[in-house]
């Protein structure tokens, strides 16, 4: 059974960093892509970033590129996401979800539980 | 960008009978080499994570129920619940993977009138 569970989530003040988890069971975790996709309160859904399933490739939306770094360690089962330079328009819940594809960005297949991220001050 | 944009916002249908959700992106998602439309429609229930329902625009996931039905080439889709039961009432989301960003419909509200 394919599980995704998410962590690192909780309540930061503008302009600081966060590193979000999420640990893989179930499947092969290095034959598949991983995504982040966040959704503001009461909002719809937004993908954030997708890493191929070896690391080499990644993928990010303009709202977050150059501040959140996708990453993975294979060894460990674990897709990360690091943000920098947080706003209050990063308030959301994030989700972890597994790609059907293993380099490019395809449909999310499963889906982890959420993890909550609050900018505020 | 490609933009998808879902119809209606929301919806209020007895139980048992049909919901019809569209979908309709400003491109084209249909990937001329193998035929396939790169579209899949997502249900997520209130307080739950969003649950795959189909992919390739017509294809059921595993254990979805066959009430569930999905349809449409190029940028018109359509999600179809032929019977609506107490347990369907949820937020359907379209999305399309042709290409990055990916982006997702902005969510229909089904509900129980």
């Amino acid at each position: 059974e394919v599980q995704l569970v998410e962590s690192g989530g909780g309540l930061v003040q503008p302009g600081e960093s966060l590193r979000l988890s999420c640990t893989a069971t179930g499947f092969i975790f290095s034959a598949y892509a991983m995504n982040w996709v966040r959704q503001a309160p009461g909002k719809g859904l937004e993908w954030v970033s997708t890493i191929s399933g070896s690391g080499g490739s990644t993928y990010y939306a303009d709202s977050v590129k150059g501040r959140f770094t996708i990453s993975r360690d294979n060894s460990k089962n674990t897709l990360y996401l690091l943000m920098h330079s947080l706003r209050a328009e990063d308030t959301a819940m994030y989700y972890c979800a597994k790609d059907e594809g293993t380099e490019t960005p395809n449909y999310l297949d499963y889906w982890g539980q959420g993890t909550r991220v609050t900018v505020s001050s | 960008d490609i933009v998808m944009t879902q119809s209606p916002d929301s919806l209020a249908v007895s139980l048992g009978e049909r919901a019809t959700i569209t979908c309709k992106s400003s491109q084209s998602v249909l990937y001329s080499s193998n035929s396939k439309n790169f579209l899949a429609w997502y249900q997520q229930k209130p307080g739950q994570p969003p649950k795959l329902l189909i992919y390739w625009a017509s294809t059921r996931e595993s254990g979805v129920p066959d009430r569930f039905s999905a349809s449409g080439s190029g940028t018109d889709f359509t999600l179809t619940i032929s019977s609506l039961q107490a347990e369907d009432v949820a937020v359907y989301y379209c999305q399309q993977y042709y290409s990055t960003p990916l982006t997702f419909g902005q969510g229909t509200k089904v509900e129980i009138k």
